[in-house]
């Protein structure tokens, strides 16, 4: 069964600290891995690695998967009470669906 | 598990038919939503529910579109006349919050739409 975790549940840190959130994932024909920020409506996609040991990064943010070890980390330098949000994982497989985590909720105090 | 669930997993249609695509989310969950992921695009919010009642309708992209919910439970969205920009992978969530978006969203497999 395809399966997508996140860890932690959730999370409070102070403003300024350093974030790293968790996604491990047991699918079937991996394609992809994504990362969103819900905060209302849609989630806003944030990221999509494809290849093992690749950084990537968007200005606080950054992201790298590990293809042996299944999973990816969410990195957030910096943090500001603007980046409290849930974050979602999912996998993206071979029929072309999206399998998402739980997600984590982060809450930054100010 | 129980988990939400979403039939029919896959669906093939005609340009013009209508569809049903169904929801059953996760038991006690007050919220539903419903989105819809197209081929390279992210995900498009579509319609939330609370309850029975659809607060939020703001995201149905026609009024070839519409969703109803049932004894607070399984969810129907329903598109007719269906086009073939339709075509995408239908997700639906639950939460249990009683606000909208503020809590975890718990998704769907999804429903592969194709229309040809």
């Amino acid at each position: 069964e395809d399966k997508v975790v996140q860890s932690p549940l959730s999370l409070v840190v102070h403003e300024g600290d350093t974030v790293t959130l968790n996604c491990s994932y047991e699918v079937t024909n991996f394609r992809s891995l994504l990362w969103y920020k819900q905060e209302k409506k849609a989630p806003t996609f944030l990221f999509m690695l494809t290849s093992s040991g690749i950084e990537k990064k968007s200005g606080r943010l950054s992201s790298i998967l590990d293809k042996k070890e299944l999973s990816s980390i969410l990195n957030i330098t910096a943090t500001q009470t603007g980046d409290s949000a849930i974050y979602l994982c999912a996998a993206h497989f071979g029929n072309e669906k999206l399998t998402f985590g739980t997600g984590t909720r982060l809450t930054i105090i100010p | 598990g129980a988990g939400v669930s979403q039939s029919p997993s896959n669906k093939v249609t005609e340009k013009g038919k209508d569809v049903e695509l169904r929801c059953d989310p996760i038991s006690g969950h007050t919220a539903l939503y419903w989105y819809r992921q197209s081929l390279g695009q992210g995900l498009e919010f579509l319609i939330y529910f609370q309850g029975n009642s659809a607060p939020d309708k703001s995201g149905l992209p026609s009024d070839r579109f519409s969703a109803e919910r049932t004894g607070g439970s399984v969810s129907t969205l329903t598109i007719q006349r269906t086009q073939q920009e339709d075509s995408a992978v239908y997700l639906c969530a639950s939460s249990l919050s009683l606000g909208p978006f503020t809590d975890t969203q718990y998704f769907g497999p999804g429903t592969r739409l194709t229309v040809l």
